[in-house]
């Protein structure tokens, strides 16, 4: 069973560029959730998109934003990167839509954004 | 919203000693918290988990505690061996409408033979 998948794995950007990520979840998982991973402020979460429905959303900027697709698949997009976007981008899949012991988050490997 | 404190940020212990991580959290609502290890490069893994109307959960030589008077849960490591070094993390649901964790800042375990 293929794992959470994400792409691209690496990338550099440039002030004021935007970017897309890419997060295929676990085959018959309709939850994606994202998070940001960078040295000093951990894991935050960004948003979480259920059956094509934006369900949650963390403090971040309206540059961040997000879509799920009818396959499940997610795409997150940042617009005016700044430098302090430079971090770790993770994607979590979970089968349902409720955080619980039957329902565990799989993270994929992420996608490293490098602004310059 | 809920918010999750973990401490300490870092711990080093030698080989065979226990290690202790501790972290509260805000919303008394909250039923469900999991303990994530990344490894250095790798991502998150889920190595335990306990909900609300449990006190303790144990898996080999990782336990974890819950006090929900007081709003706090522990990861108690038993003889830590060298491939427990990681960064882990505790999280806590974002609300009781989805599947979103908040998570703490992590603590990096450094284990030394």
């Amino acid at each position: 069973k293929a794992g959470v998948t994400q792409t691209p794995r690496y990338l550099i950007k440039t002030r004021g560029q935007q970017v897309t990520l890419s997060c295929s979840p676990i085959s018959g998982h309709r939850s994606v959730s994202w998070y940001q991973q960078t040295p000093g402020q951990g894991l935050q979460f960004l948003f979480e998109y259920f059956s094509e429905t934006q369900r949650n959303k963390g403090n971040f900027p309206g540059r961040f934003s997000g879509r799920q697709f009818s396959n499940s698949r997610s795409e997150m997009n940042v617009s005016t990167l700044e430098l302090g976007d430079s971090a770790l981008y993770l994607c979590a899949s979970s089968r349902t839509g409720r955080a619980s012991g039957a329902n565990v988050l799989t993270f994929g490997a992420g996608s490293r954004l490098t602004v310059l | 919203g809920e918010n999750v404190e973990q401490h300490p940020s870092t711990l080093s212990v030698q080989e065979g000693d226990s290690a202790v991580i501790k972290c509260t959290y805000s919303d008394s609502a909250s039923n469900y918290f999991p303990w994530y290890k990344q490894e250095l490069g790798k991502r998150p893994q889920l190595i335990i988990d306990i909900r609300s109307n449990v006190g303790e959960k144990k898996d080999q030589r990782i336990a974890v505690t819950l006090n929900k008077t007081a709003k706090h849960f522990s990861l108690h490591i038993t003889e830590t061996q060298p491939e427990d070094s990681a960064v882990y993390f505790c999280a806590a649901p974002a609300n009781q409408a989805g599947t979103a964790l908040i998570f703490g800042k992590g603590t990096t375990l450094s284990v030394s033979s």
